[in-house]
C-alpha cells in the first residue's frame, strides 16, 4: 500500500491527452511539500519528468506538464506519442515519515 | 555529465550482508544530498534512506522496513556513496538505485536467497 494513490493504469490514442492522478494526504502533499513525477522505460532506471511540481527538466518536452492542488497532483500528457508508453510515479516527502513517498506507480499504454 | 555508477550487488544468503557503493561524477559530490531507493522485481519504487551533505550535517534519514539494517554513509574525497546492508532479508530483494532526485544511477540487483 503506497502512501500517495496513483490509478495502476492509463491509456490513450496516439495524439490524445491524457492525465495520471497522485493523491496524498495532510503529511505529505496537503503539507505543502513538492511533487515530483519520473517516467520509467521498460528495464531502465526512472528519469525525472517533472520537479518541484510544474518544472521539466532541460530537455523534457513541454507535452508533460504537472499541476498540483490541496493534497493532490496531476501529470497531464498532451500529443501522445508511442514512445511515451511507461511506468510513471509521482513523488513527495512526508512529515510523519521523515523521508520520501512514492505512488504505486501507473503504466501508460499507447492503443 | 553527471554520472551515477553503482556496484556491489550479486546474490546473498537471508542473514548476510551486503555493501553497495556509488561513484558519482560531473557535479560536486560534497553538496548533494543523496539517496537510495529500491525497486523490488515486477514492483514500484521505494524510498531506502538519505544522506545529507555534510555542509548541512551529514544526517540520514530511513525508511521503517530497513531501519537498524541498512546503513547509508558517503566518502567526499573519493566521490563515493555507499549503502552496507546487514541481516539481510529476502523482501530485500530489488535493483537499488543511488539518486540525487535529479539524476539516476542504472541500478545494482540484490537478490537474498537460499
Amino acid at each position: 500500500q503506497s502512501v500517495l494513490t496513483q490509478p495502476p493504469s492509463v491509456s490513450g490514442a496516439p495524439g490524445q491527452r491524457v492525465t495520471i492522478s497522485c493523491t496524498g494526504s495532510s503529511s505529505n502533499i496537503g503539507a505543502g511539500y513538492d511533487v515530483h513525477w519520473y517516467q520509467q522505460l521498460p528495464g531502465t532506471a526512472p528519469k525525472l519528468l517533472i520537479y518541484d511540481n510544474y518544472n521539466r527538466p532541460s530537455g523534457v518536452p513541454d507535452r508533460f506538464s504537472g499541476s498540483k492542488s490541496a493534497t493532490s497532483a496531476s501529470l497531464a500528457i498532451t500529443g501522445l506519442q508511442a514512445e511515451d508508453e511507461a511506468d510513471y510515479y509521482c513523488q513527495s516527502s512526508d512529515s510523519s515519515l521523515s523521508g520520501w513517498v512514492f505512488g504505486g506507480g501507473t503504466t501508460l499504454t499507447v492503443l | 555529465e553527471v554520472q551515477l555508477v553503482e556496484s556491489g550487488g550479486g546474490l546473498v544468503k537471508p542473514g548476510g550482508s551486503l555493501r553497495l557503493s556509488c561513484a558519482a561524477s560531473g557535479f560536486t559530490f560534497s553538496n548533494a544530498w543523496m539517496s537510495w531507493v529500491r525497486q523490488a522485481p515486477g514492483k514500484g519504487l521505494e524510498w531506502v534512506g538519505r544522506i545529507k551533505s555534510k555542509t548541512d550535517g551529514g544526517t540520514t534519514e530511513y525508511a521503517a522496513p530497513v531501519k537498524g539494517r541498512l546503513t547509508i554513509s558517503r566518502d567526499d574525497s573519493k566521490n563515493t556513496l555507499y549503502l552496507q546492508m546487514n541481516s539481510l532479508k529476502t523482501e530485500d530483494t530489488a535493483v537499488y538505485y543511488c539518486t540525487t532526485r535529479t539524476h539516476w544511477g542504472q541500478g545494482t540487483l540484490v537478490t537474498v536467497s537460499s
